[in-house]
């Protein structure tokens, strides 16, 4: 099983600031089956980007993926208050298809 | 539009058994994988298994494997989740979501909280 850790746990920053939220795996994850999904207070979970980068339908080109083999990044270029969510990353290139542990987004 | 609808809140006792609900709408049900995850109270979320509606064929995460049930009711465009003993470190909320082929969770379900409790 692919185990993922996320950093920081965390993460509190002005409006218009800069965002880079990682995500990194016990191993290489397969063709880099990635993906990032924004979690607000009582919500369900939303798709932001699949493949390390590709955004899901509908979201802003703020929000950008990279990565490779243990190591990806999700980054918010010009952070607005409504990003204020849990951040979490999945990989899906074997199965159990785990998920990170979240990164916690606090906008001041 | 795709939708996915989940039934209701539960509270059940330990060791009652339990089947919740999740029904696709807007998309061929057949054709796409259903996953289920597991969010505790405060915590993250974790992934329990996938249901593929055509064949019902079915992969648990290790975790998961022998806890819980999945099945679908391809008449009824509705997969489940079901307990046949409950216990109290199942409560949680509970989130179906339709996987785009096998691989993400593209949209999901409102969720269902489960609260076991004696």
């Amino acid at each position: 099983e692919i185990a993922l850790t996320q950093s920081p746990g965390t993460l509190t920053l002005s409006p218009g600031e800069r965002a880079t939220l990682s995500c990194r795996a016990s191993q290489s994850v397969t063709s880099n089956y990635v993906a990032w999904y924004q979690q607000k207070p009582g919500q369900a979970p939303r798709l932001l980007m699949y493949g390390t980068s590709s955004r899901a339908t509908g979201i802003p080109d703020r929000f950008s993926g990279s990565g490779s083999e243990t190591e990806f990044t999700l980054t918010i270029s010009r952070l607005e208050p409504e990003d204020i969510a849990v951040y979490y990353c999945q990989q899906y290139g074997s199965s159990p298809h785990s998920f990170g542990p979240g990164t916690k987004l606090e906008i001041k | 539009e795709v939708q996915l609808v989940q039934s209701g809140a539960e509270v059940k006792k330990p060791g009652e058994s339990l089947k919740i609900s999740c029904k696709g709408s807007g998309y061929n049900f057949a054709g796409y994988w259903i996953g289920w995850v597991r969010q505790m109270p405060g915590k993250g979320l974790e992934w329990m298994g996938m249901i593929y509606p055509a064949d019902s064929d079915t992969t648990y995460s290790p975790s998961f494997q022998g806890q819980v049930t999945l099945s679908v009711d391809m008449s009824m465009n509705t997969a489940y989740l079901q307990w046949s003993s409950l216990k109290a470190s199942d409560t949680a909320f509970y989130f179906c979501a339709r996987l785009w082929g096998n691989y993400h969770f593209d949209y999901w379900g409102q969720g269902t909280l489960v609260t076991v409790s004696s």
